[in-house]
C-alpha cells in the first residue's frame, strides 16, 4: 500500500479564497484523522471519521472549516473563506482499529495564506 | 498549562548514546502515544501504550498510569533517529475516544556521528 496520501503537498492561496486538502486513507481503514500543526499550538486534532462518519468535530476551529468523507476512500478538508492565521500545515491520519501503534499519518499539506 | 509535557525540549547526544525523553501529563488517560516528526515534516507513530512496556527496534516505550508519566528511549542511537519526538494522551473529557489527543510540544533529538 502507498500509506496515506494527501495533495496537495503545499498551498499556497490569497486571503478569502477557498482551499480544500484531500486525504486517500490507507485502503481497509475505519478511522480518518485531520491534524494541524503549528508553531505556536503544535499538534491538533481537527475532526475524525470513523467508518466515513465523523465522530468528533469538536477541534474544528470554527465554522470556515468543513471536512466530509463522501467514501471509504477519500476525504476533504475545506476552509472558506480562508486566513492568515489558518496557515499552517495540515495532516490526514488512518487507523484501522483502537489500538496497536497507533494511526499511519499522510507527509502533510503545507498551507500558506497570504 | 499543557496537560502533557515533555522533557527535555532539546537533546543533543553522541552516536551509540542511550537517550530518554520524558513524558508527564496532569489529567488520567487511558493509553498514551509516541510519534516521530522528521526533518522533512512527516509523521510516523512508534507506540501507543496503556500499561507496562513496548518495544520496536532500539525503541522502547515505557508508561506508568498511576504516576501520569512514560518515558521513550533509543539504545545505541544513531544519528538517523535525529527527529522531534512527540508525546500525546486523550484528555479525560474526551469521552473514552482514544483519538481525541492532546500533544506536548515535542522534544528535539540530534545525534551526531
Amino acid at each position: 500500500d502507498a500509506g496515506v496520501i494527501q495533495s496537495p503537498r503545499h498551498e499556497v492561496t490569497e486571503m478569502g479564497q477557498e482551499v480544500t486538502l484531500r486525504c486517500k486513507p490507507i485502503s481497509g481503514h475505519d478511522y480518518l484523522f485531520w491534524y494541524r500543526q503549528t508553531m505556536m499550538r503544535g499538534l491538533e486534532l481537527l475532526i475524525y471519521f470513523n467508518n466515513n462518519v465523523p465522530i468528533d468535530d469538536s477541534g474544528m476551529p470554527e465554522d470556515r472549516f468543513s471536512a466530509k468523507m463522501p467514501n471509504a476512500s477519500f476525504s476533504t478538508l475545506k476552509i472558506q473563506p480562508s486566513e492568515p492565521r489558518d496557515s499552517a500545515v495540515y495532516f490526514c491520519a488512518s487507523s484501522l482499529v483502537l489500538g496497536g501503534r497507533g494511526a499511519f499519518f499522510g507527509q502533510g499539506t503545507r498551507l500558506t495564506v497570504v | 498549562k499543557n496537560e502533557v509535557e515533555q522533557s527535555p525540549q532539546n537533546l543533543t547526544a553522541q552516536e551509540g548514546e542511550f537517550i530518554t525523553i520524558n513524558c508527564s501529563y496532569s489529567v488520567g488517560i487511558s493509553a498514551l502515544h509516541w510519534l516521530q516528526q522528521h526533518p522533512g515534516g512527516g509523521i510516523v507513530s512508534l507506540f501507543m501504550l496503556s500499561s507496562g512496556k513496548k518495544k520496536h527496534g532500539r525503541l522502547i516505550a515505557t508508561i506508568n498510569i498511576q504516576e501520569k508519566h512514560s518515558s521513550l528511549h533509543i539504545t545505541a542511537s544513531h544519528p538517523r533517529d535525529s527527529a522531534v519526538y512527540i508525546c500525546a494522551g486523550p484528555p479525560t473529557n474526551s469521552g473514552g475516544s482514544n483519538y481525541k489527543l492532546t500533544f506536548g510540544k515535542g522534544t528535539l533529538l540530534t545525534v551526531n556521528p
